[in-house]
């Protein structure tokens, strides 16, 4: 079974900041990895994902991820935080297609991101 | 490109009521999947289907619940009788082996 950990409800940061949003996971083969975001009142919109190609993925609004298979870990990144990155971020991992749980998407609890002035 | 629609957006209903959810995927997208979001459990797949057949039900929390894809292009999630505790922020999303989930606005169930 796939899981994932987040490590942090909460990261406050202020504005201009380094962002560091830590995601571990656990799966029996190898994953697919995704980062999403969810502004208040709205859906889940896809930040990038790691697709076994590059272990640094570069996505939307200036983030990136690196996979680290001998950390288990996909942890999302933005040098420099804004006011707008201020969401609930989510990390969530599933099978390669062809897999028996390809598409299902297992997802962490959540981060909550807020930026400060 | 329309994304995945979902209706209603707001559903408000009295405890005991059949609730029904709404979802037409993307065009061409083979797989759909139902979400629940609440602020205890975080993001749940209830179940999800492939080629309008269900695949993993696993996640439909209890008989109450039941989902249909009639046809590749509807699918609907229908809760009954409903409960309190059915409150939450239903997402449909859908998805292709060329192209990854992409999620509807959500459905804010509340029942009274």
């Amino acid at each position: 079974a796939q899981s994932v950990t987040q490590l942090g409800s909460h990261v406050s940061v202020s504005e201009g900041a380094l962002v560091l949003l830590r995601c571990n996971y656990s799966s029996s083969v190898p994953p697919y990895l995704f980062w999403y975001v969810q502004y208040p009142n709205q859906g889940l919109q896809l930040l990038l994902k790691y697709t076994s190609a590059a272990t640094l993925v570069k996505g939307i609004n200036g983030f990136e991820a690196e996979f680290k298979k001998s950390e288990t870990s996909f942890h999302l990144t933005k040098p420099s935080a804004h006011m707008s990155d201020a969401a609930e971020y989510f990390c969530a991992v599933s099978d390669l297609p062809g897999g028996t749980s390809y598409g299902k998407l297992t997802f962490g609890q959540g981060t909550i991101l807020t930026v400060h002035p | 490109d329309a994304g995945v629609i979902q209706s209603p957006r707001h559903e408000v209903t009295e405890m005991g009521q059949e609730v029904t959810l709404r979802c037409k995927p993307i065009s061409g997208h083979d797989y759909l999947f139902w979400y629940r979001q609440t602020m205890m459990r975080g993001l749940e797949l209830l179940i999800y289907f492939n080629n309008n057949v269900p695949i993993d039900d696993s996640g439909m929390p209890e008989d109450r619940f039941s989902a249909k894809m009639p046809n590749a292009s509807f699918s609907t999630l229908k809760i009954q009788p409903s409960e309190p505790r059915d409150s939450a922020v239903y997402f449909c999303a859908s998805s292709s082996e060329a192209a990854l989930e992409s999620f509807g606005p959500g459905t804010r169930l509340t029942v009274t």
